[in-house]
């Protein structure tokens, strides 16, 4: 089955900054990799997803690469804000809907004034 | 978009007290429906997942079961809970691609 790993655990920035959260995964097969943005007590909201037939994609200042030969993908937040501050998580499953997305481990994002 | 209602928000149960969650969803039909627990500063743990009414698949042995009864109401059921049970437990669904999540049980075992 898929297994993703997530990295950083924990990444700390200072308001301004850009900041990286890269993961990989495991199984060729997978199409469809989502990323969660989880505040405090809160449940996972996703933020922006890609899929296999896209290298990149953006919105506003968040961006997801994704490097299919690598089994790689990337989320890339610039000009960071203290309401950025938050969990984020990386998935990955086939793009249909009984697929299981398998998530990775979490990286607690923390923005600095 | 969807609508899942999750209930209780909170709750605090005594170990070997049994335990029911409910989840209902809105505004999709025959959705892939699934329960995940986060314990604290975890990870999202998969625990179960459905694909119809009546059919669940489990991901990890534990003391917890789903059930299935209708098309858009997932329940999570425990008869005998354990202090490891403790965490925050998402019910999600998914149609063609997002999963969305609903607002999540708080789950205290003492």
């Amino acid at each position: 089955g898929e297994n993703v790993e997530q990295h950083p655990s924990t990444l700390s920035v200072q308001e301004g900054d850009s900041a990286v959260i890269k993961c990989t995964y495991s199984d060729s097969a997978s199409n469809y990799f989502p990323w969660y943005k989880q505040e405090l007590g809160k449940r996972p909201q996703l933020i922006i997803d890609i899929r296999s037939n896209v290298g990149e994609k953006k919105d506003q200042r968040i961006a997801v690469t994704l490097n299919k030969t690598a089994k790689h993908f990337s989320l890339h937040i610039t000009e960071t804000q203290p309401e950025d501050s938050a969990v984020y998580f990386c998935a990955a499953s086939g793009d249909t809907g009984f697929q299981k997305l398998v998530f990775g481990t979490g990286t607690r994002l923390l923005v600095s004034p | 978009s969807q609508t899942i209602h999750q209930w209780p928000a909170t709750l605090v149960q005594p170990v070997g007290s049994p335990l029911s969650l409910e989840c209902t969803v809105e505004g999709t039909s025959n959705p892939n429906l699934y329960w995940y627990r986060q314990a604290a500063g975890r990870g999202l743990q998969l625990l179960f997942y459905s694909v119809g009414i009546g059919q669940i698949s489990s991901e990890v042995p534990q003391n917890l079961s789903a059930s299935r009864p209708q098309d858009r109401q997932f329940i999570l059921s425990s008869k005998k809970l354990l202090l490891s049970d403790s965490g925050f437990y998402l019910c999600a669904s998914r149609g063609s691609g997002e999963l969305f999540f609903g607002e999540g049980s708080r789950l205290t075992v003492l």
